[in-house]
């Protein structure tokens, strides 16, 4: 398998514009996350789903911020309007099961976001 | 709930140095621990892992035993190259099981 597939790798855009973010989980894993990682707070959780559905949006900063995945390859963060202060790196990871059960996060490459 | 403190960095080594990284953690039960490394400009990877108390895992010359009695997940290696030079994140699941939570990362830069 090829890992999970974000895109694009870097990202500089302007504040105020609209930045979408892709992924593509590892076929057959049924669990979806997004994090972010910044130098100030580490990497955090933003929006995990299971089966395409969201479960816990509870770390998305704000309502610029919004993720959707509409099928079991496929998801994307979207960020509109964007600010400097969202300049981060965004990472995806997937999963076959819940780590209670024992099992492992695969993270993608991530999406290194420059919002000038 | 669940939480992770690792030891703060940077940790500068010479080649061939034995390495030891602190890991301590807090959790309701017994969850999985887990090492991710982080080389420049990649991704996280799974470095190890350990599923229950006295479990040790290890992968590529690096080892971390759970300690339950003293809540820890120390990672070690024997002999360190130069391209171990990477961030190292300590890691556990959320109370929920669901995601992780992370540790603020060890800088470990090794030189020849």
């Amino acid at each position: 398998d090829a890992g999970v597939i974000q895109s694009p790798r870097h990202e500089v855009t302007e504040m105020g514009q609209e930045v979408t973010l892709r992924c593509k989980p590892i076929s057959g894993h049924d669990y979806l996350f997004w994090y972010r990682q910044t130098m100030m707070r580490g990497l955090e959780l933003l929006i995990y789903f299971n089966n395409n559905v969201p479960i816990d949006d509870s770390g998305m900063p704000e309502d610029r911020f919004s993720a959707k995945m509409p099928n079991a390859s496929f998801s994307t963060l979207k960020i509109q309007p964007s600010e400097p202060r969202d300049s981060a790196v965004y990472f995806c990871a997937s999963s076959y099961d819940v780590l209670e059960r024992g099992d492992t996060q695969y993270f993608g490459p991530g999406t290194r976001l420059t919002v000038l | 709930g669940n939480s992770v403190t690792q030891m703060e960095g940077p940790v500068t080594l010479s080649e061939e140095a034995f390495l030891t990284i602190n890991c301590t953690y807090t959790a309701t039960g017994y969850p999985s621990l887990f090492w991710y490394v982080q080389y420049p400009g990649e991704g996280l990877q799974l470095l190890l892992k350990a599923t229950k108390a006295d479990d040790k895992g290890s992968n590529k010359g690096f080892e971390a035993t759970y300690r339950k009695e003293t809540t820890s997940f120390h990672l070690e290696k024997g002999s360190v190259q130069v391209s171990d030079s990477a961030v190292y994140f300590c890691a556990l699941p959320n109370q929920a099981g669901t995601a992780l939570i992370f540790g603020k990362g060890t800088t470990l830069s090794v030189s020849s």
